[in-house]
């Protein structure tokens, strides 16, 4: 079994400050884990992930996060928000087989004032 | 290149119409996926397909029935809609099963059931 719990549905930041997005899993084995990004009227694209290997992943837009086993955490951060973040962010865990499943978070909705 | 491409964006139905959500995606892909999202509960698996031919069940399955006679198309049928079916519809589709979370989505179908 595994799920996924995003603390914080909505989080407001302003521009050029840190951008910090909280996730934690639960898996019975070792889990990849995904941050995907959802603009408005859009789907969601995959924003960075983990598999195995340096648990410090970079993904697109300057985001990245860092995969903390002790923790069980996959927490989201960007130095600098920029108002082209605002959108909602999704983390996501999965096992390591074929068979396993892709389980989401709830989301939190990242806003971003001047 | 178009990716994948949902319709119709959106659908108003009555309490026990039918209705097929389309799915296509034109990058060749070995899996594809439908999923749900609803307020505060995140994206929820439907059914997916790992290759023509092939479909399993997700985590809420009940009232949704899928084929995959190509590997272009993914069709999504609702055979007698309930309210409980109002949400926002998102098909996805991956290279392979092995890189199945991956996810390419589409830009999701909204539908209201009355």
């Amino acid at each position: 079994a595994q799920s996924v719990t995003q603390l914080g549905s909505h989080v407001s930041v302003s521009e050029g400050a840190l951008v910090l997005l909280r996730c934690n899993y639960s898996s019975s084995v070792p889990p990849y884990l995904f941050w995907y990004v959802q603009y408005p009227n859009q789907g969601l694209q995959l924003l960075l992930k983990y598999t195995t290997g340096a648990t410090l992943v970079k993904g697109i837009n300057g985001f990245e996060a860092e995969f903390k086993k002790s923790e069980t955490s996959f927490h989201l951060t960007k130095p600098s928000a920029h108002m082209s973040d605002a959108a909602e962010y999704f983390c996501a865990v999965s096992g390591t087989g074929t068979a396993s499943k892709l389980t989401f978070g709830t989301g939190t909705r990242l806003q971003v004032t001047l | 290149n178009a990716g994948v491409t949902q319709t119709p964006k959106f659908q108003v139905l009555k309490t026990g119409q039918s209705m097929t959500l389309q799915c296509a995606q034109d990058m060749n892909h070995e899996y594809m996926s439908w999923y749900r999202q609803d307020p505060g509960m995140g994206l929820r698996l439907i059914h997916y397909s790992v290759g023509a031919g092939i479909t399993d069940q997700g985590e809420v399955p009940n009232g949704y029935n899928v084929s995959r006679s190509t590997t272009e198309d993914f069709p999504l049928r609702l055979l007698s809609a309930a309210p409980s079916q109002t949400s926002v519809y998102f098909c996805a589709s991956s290279y392979s099963r092995v890189e199945k979370e991956k996810l390419f989505f589409g830009s999701g179908t909204q539908l209201s059931v009355l």
